[in-house]
């Protein structure tokens, strides 16, 4: 049984359209990242919620925010998605040594 | 800041034994660990190892650590085809930092 979902699996956008990407979780772990991988890439981290302590990186870009309402959801909002926004999305949760990974979700940006 | 390293490449013979080598530079590194990518899919945790450990044995897989050096390798045993895929070291201190992967190919 998955235990981080993310929906949809892909999501099609259209340039500068607004779109919310989600990740759920069942395994009560308090940290949750969001992750960016493009083509061939290595996976590039976004944030992540240290509980509900937000942790921004410092390149990432202020078209990208997110939400953690609580400890089992956060959301990723792209606020005007540009053509090279279009990766997968990775979402990751954690506890101590524990990490698992949703199956990610595939935005194309038309 | 935080980084971890690969080569890109990596190409056995089927039966032969692979190793991925990976160098990190956070020394307050808690865990270690290997995931496979294969086309189009998400990321699959192999095996990861914790920073007072040496070595780490899961069948056909092998990891080791070396702390000093900031060395981590992964061996996998008698490669097949369907080990082919993308593999990323990453480094789980406080966030989980990825190498660039190195794609192993397979020869006949």
């Amino acid at each position: 049984d998955a235990m981080v979902i993310q929906n949809p699996r892909y999501q099609v956008t259209q340039f500068g359209k607004p779109v919310t990407l989600s990740c759920s979780q069942t395994l009560n772990h308090n940290v949750m990242y969001w992750y960016q991988q493009k083509s061939s890439q290595a996976p590039k981290l976004l944030f992540h919620y240290y509980d509900k302590d937000f942790n921004n990186e410092a390149d990432t870009p202020d078209n990208f925010q997110s939400r953690r309402p609580n400890t089992s959801f956060c959301f990723l909002d792209i606020r005007s998605p540009g053509l090279g926004d279009a990766a997968m999305y990775l979402c990751a949760t954690s506890r101590g040594g524990e990490r698992d990974f949703g199956s990610g979700t595939q935005l194309s940006v038309l | 800041g935080e980084d971890v390293e690969q080569s890109l490449f990596l190409s056995v013979r089927e039966g032969d034994s692979s190793v991925i080598n990976c160098t990190y530079t956070d020394s307050s590194s808690t865990y270690l660990y290997w995931y496979k990518q294969e086309p189009g899919a998400g990321l699959q945790l192999l095996t990861y190892i914790f920073s007072n450990m040496d070595m780490k044995q899961d069948q056909r897989l092998t990891v080791l650590l070396n702390k000093k050096d900031k060395h981590l390798s992964l061996r996998i045993a008698d490669t097949q085809t369907g080990d082919s895929a993308i593999y990323f070291c990453a480094d789980g201190a406080s966030k989980i930092i990825f190498g660039s992967g190195t794609r192993l190919s397979i020869r006949p």
